[in-house]
C-alpha cells in the first residue's frame, strides 16, 4: 500500500466551484505539505503544517485554504477555482528526526478548472 | 532571496553519461538534493549531500557541489531507458531547515 495517498488523482471542475483535495498518510510524520506543479516552473510550496494544530502559508497560498484534521490528514481547497489553478497538484510529508528532511511524496492530482 | 535553476531539457545517447546541472543563490543551504519524478509519479529523492561535502558517490550516481560557483551536478553512468524522468535540484535553506525549495525540473530523454 502507498505511503501517501491523494484523492481524487483526477479532478476536472468549473471556474466558481469549491474543490477539497485530501492526502492521507502512513508513514507516522509529523510534517505535511502541500504544493503545485506546472510545467516549467517546478513545484511551489502553497502550505505546510508541522502538527495538527499548526498551518503556515508558502509562497503561493493565495486562493487557497487548508485543514489539518489529524497527524495523517491535510486537505486542500479551492474555496472558488479559477483556471490558472490548472495544475498538477502534490502532497508530501517528512519526519522532524530526518536530518536531511527528505519529503515523501503522493503520486498527485491533476486539477483542471474551466 | 532562494532560487534555484536548471535547464529543462537534456537528450543523452542509451549507455553514454548524463550530467544534469543546477545553480542555486542561497549561499548557506544545508542540504542540496536530487529528486526524480517518473511519468505519473510523485518525486522521489533520488540522492542529496550536504553542504560541507564536495562529491558524493552512490552506484551509478555521482553528485558534485561546488559551493564557490554555487553549482551542483548529477552524473548518471550508464545511462538506460529507465532514467527517462524529470530531475529536479532541490536545497534546504539554512533560514528555513524545514523548507525545501525546487528547481524547475529538467526532462531527460533517452536516444536508442
Amino acid at each position: 500500500d502507498a505511503d501517501v495517498t491523494q484523492t481524487p488523482r483526477n479532478r476536472i471542475t468549473k471556474t466558481g466551484k469549491r474543490i477539497m483535495l485530501e492526502c492521507s498518510q502512513t508513514k507516522g510524520h509529523d510534517r505535511m505539505y502541500w504544493y503545485r506543479q506546472d510545467p516549467g516552473l517546478g513545484l511551489r510550496l502553497i502550505y505546510y503544517s508541522f502538527d495538527v494544530k499548526d498551518i503556515n502559508k508558502g509562497e503561493i497560498s493565495d486562493g487557497y485554504s487548508v485543514s489539518r484534521q489529524a497527524q495523517a490528514k491535510f486537505s486542500l481547497s479551492l474555496e472558488s477555482a479559477i483556471p490558472n489553478q490548472t495544475a498538477l497538484y502534490f502532497c508530501a510529508t517528512s519526519d522532524l528526526g530526518t536530518s536531511h528532511n527528505e519529503q515523501f511524496f503522493g503520486p498527485g492530482t491533476r486539477l483542471t478548472v474551466l | 532571496g532562494e532560487d534555484v535553476e536548471q535547464s529543462l531539457f537534456l537528450s543523452v545517447r542509451e549507455g553514454d553519461s548524463s550530467v544534469i546541472n543546477c545553480t542555486y543563490t542561497d549561499s548557506s543551504s544545508t542540504y542540496l538534493y536530487w529528486y526524480k519524478q517518473e511519468p505519473g509519479a510523485g518525486l522521489q529523492l533520488l540522492t542529496y549531500i550536504f553542504s560541507n561535502m564536495d562529491m558524493k558517490q552512490d552506484q551509478r550516481l555521482t553528485v558534485l557541489l561546488n559551493k564557490k560557483d554555487k553549482h551542483l551536478s548529477l552524473r548518471i553512468a550508464d545511462t538506460q531507458t529507465g532514467d527517462s524522468a524529470i530531475y529536479f535540484c532541490a536545497e534546504t535553506p539554512y533560514s528555513s531547515a524545514s523548507k525545501i525549495i525546487f528547481g524547475s525540473g529538467t526532462r531527460l530523454s533517452i536516444r536508442p
